[in-house]
């Protein structure tokens, strides 16, 4: 069984800080990892993923993240907030195979004040 | 850019009444996904479908649930008999076979069960 952990499930930094949202996980079985944001009544949209090749995973909207499997960690950076990324934010792992279910953490919710 | 559908967008219905949410997915995936989200809470794993059949259910998808792929484009979840705890958020999903189970998600049916 596969299952994910989001430590904080409220955020809050400075427009320009660093963003960091923790995302721990446990797998018996090599992982895919993945983090997908939702703004508020949206669905779910793909920041970027970990499919075992680099560690380091660049996505979109300038955030990253790096695998490692040492601390079963995926956690989720971004060297400066913006406003607009204020949103809720889901770590997610399936097995290395296409057609898994993915299961996701609880959610961390991202607010960038000004 | 190829993307997910969903009809309706909010449905409202009676408790014991029956619901079909619609999805299409994109054209050239292959496997398909349902998800709930109740309100406040996780994105929850149903079922996911391909090659025409049922290929994975949570323990949340019971009898009251069904799926059905009804021609080449439609990917429907039917809720036989709602219940107030079937109030929720469903996503729809689809992967295209070789992508890193890369999901890409519809923007959601809001269901009320009143």
């Amino acid at each position: 069984a596969q299952s994910v952990t989001q430590l904080g499930s409220h955020v809050s930094v400075s427009e320009g800080a660093l963003v960091l949202l923790r995302c721990n996980y446990s797998s018996s079985v090599p992982p895919y990892l993945f983090w997908y944001v939702q703004y508020p009544n949206q669905g779910l949209q793909l920041l970027l993923k970990y499919t075992s090749a680099a560690t380091l995973v660049k996505g979109i909207n300038g955030f990253e993240a790096e695998f490692k499997k040492s601390e079963t960690s995926f956690h989720l950076t971004k060297p400066s907030a913006h406003m607009s990324d204020a949103a809720e934010y889901f770590c997610a792992v399936s097995p290395e195979t296409s057609g898994s279910r993915l299961t996701f953490g609880e959610g961390t919710q991202l607010t960038v004040n000004p | 850019e190829p993307e997910v559908t969903q009809t309706p967008s909010h449905q409202v219905t009676q408790m014991g009444q029956e619901v079909i949410l619609r999805c299409v997915p994109i054209s050239n995936h292959l496997y398909f996904y349902w998800y709930r989200q109740i309100l406040g809470q996780k994105v929850e794993f149903l079922v996911s479908f391909y090659n025409n059949e049922i290929s994975e259910k949570s323990e949340i998808f019971d009898d009251q649930f069904s799926v059905e792929r009804p021609d080449g484009s439609n990917f429907t979840l039917k809720i036989r008999s709602t219940k107030l705890e079937d109030s929720a958020m469903y996503f729809c999903a689809s992967v295209e076979t070789g992508e890193h189970n890369e999901q890409f998600f519809g923007p959601g049916t809001r269901l009320t069960v009143l």
